[in-house]
């Protein structure tokens, strides 16, 4: 695995139903970070994570979304009772805080379509 | 609040001519600043960074970006367009001092003409 891999692809789901989104960084990558991107704007932060901790969320990170990262590996995305608002491409990165963090690897993104 | 302002939405260029996305930040601090590229379904990869050591900083595919604190600018330049270049380019700033998340503007989708 050279890259930073994200499922699903593509999920479509009815409004008020929950989704669930995975990344998986590279391997020896201890930070991890959740971006929003919906068309037409650049990427938008939502959280991040320092190993397992949480370090940082962003006040777009509403009551409904919550994300974890349990052994400093994957990360998940969870949001509960969808809204035709949070339809986005959702994007993982991550970075390796040794050679100063601040080169972020992104995944292809989950792209979320909520009807 | 750190933030950066793309000034263009759509650049177009002809194949072989000079490329040149403008990009202004705001900080109130001396910034790390990045230039990353998006192209149709693949992720975000990063084409350059400025961390405040040269100020005119090299990046990958030939691509650079010359970091002026007087006019808060960091545009990004080509010295000649290659189809392949054709892709959606965003200006980024560090949220914090020294350090990350960050914060995106709302890119510069670049078309290259033959």
């Amino acid at each position: 695995d050279t890259g930073v891999s994200q499922n699903p692809r593509h999920k479509i789901t009815k409004r008020g139903q929950n989704v669930t989104f995975r990344c998986d960084p590279i391997s020896e990558h201890n930070r991890l970070y959740w971006y929003r991107q919906t068309l037409g704007q650049g990427p938008e932060f939502l959280t991040y994570f320092q190993n397992e901790a949480q370090l940082e969320k962003s006040r777009l990170l509403s009551d409904r979304f919550s994300a974890e990262r349990p052994k400093g590996s994957f990360s998940t995305l969870e949001i509960q009772r969808t809204e035709q608002g949070d339809s986005a491409m959702y994007l993982c990165a991550s970075s390796y805080t040794g050679d100063g963090g601040e080169k972020l690897f992104f995944g292809s993104g989950t792209q979320l379509s909520v009807l | 609040a750190q933030s950066v302002t793309q000034l263009d939405s759509h650049v177009s260029v002809s194949e072989g001519t000079p490329v040149l996305l403008r990009c202004n930040y705001s900080s109130s601090y001396s910034p790390s600043l990045f230039w990353y590229v998006q192209h149709p379904n693949k992720g975000l990869q990063l084409l350059l960074k400025y961390t405040s050591a040269a100020t005119l900083v090299k990046g990958i595919n030939g691509f650079e970006a010359e970091f002026k604190k007087s006019e808060t600018s960091f545009h990004l330049t080509k010295p000649s367009a290659h189809m392949s270049d054709a892709a959606e380019y965003f200006c980024v700033v560090t949220l914090y001092s020294g350090n990350t998340p960050l914060v995106f503007g709302k890119g510069t989708r670049l078309s290259v003409i033959a």
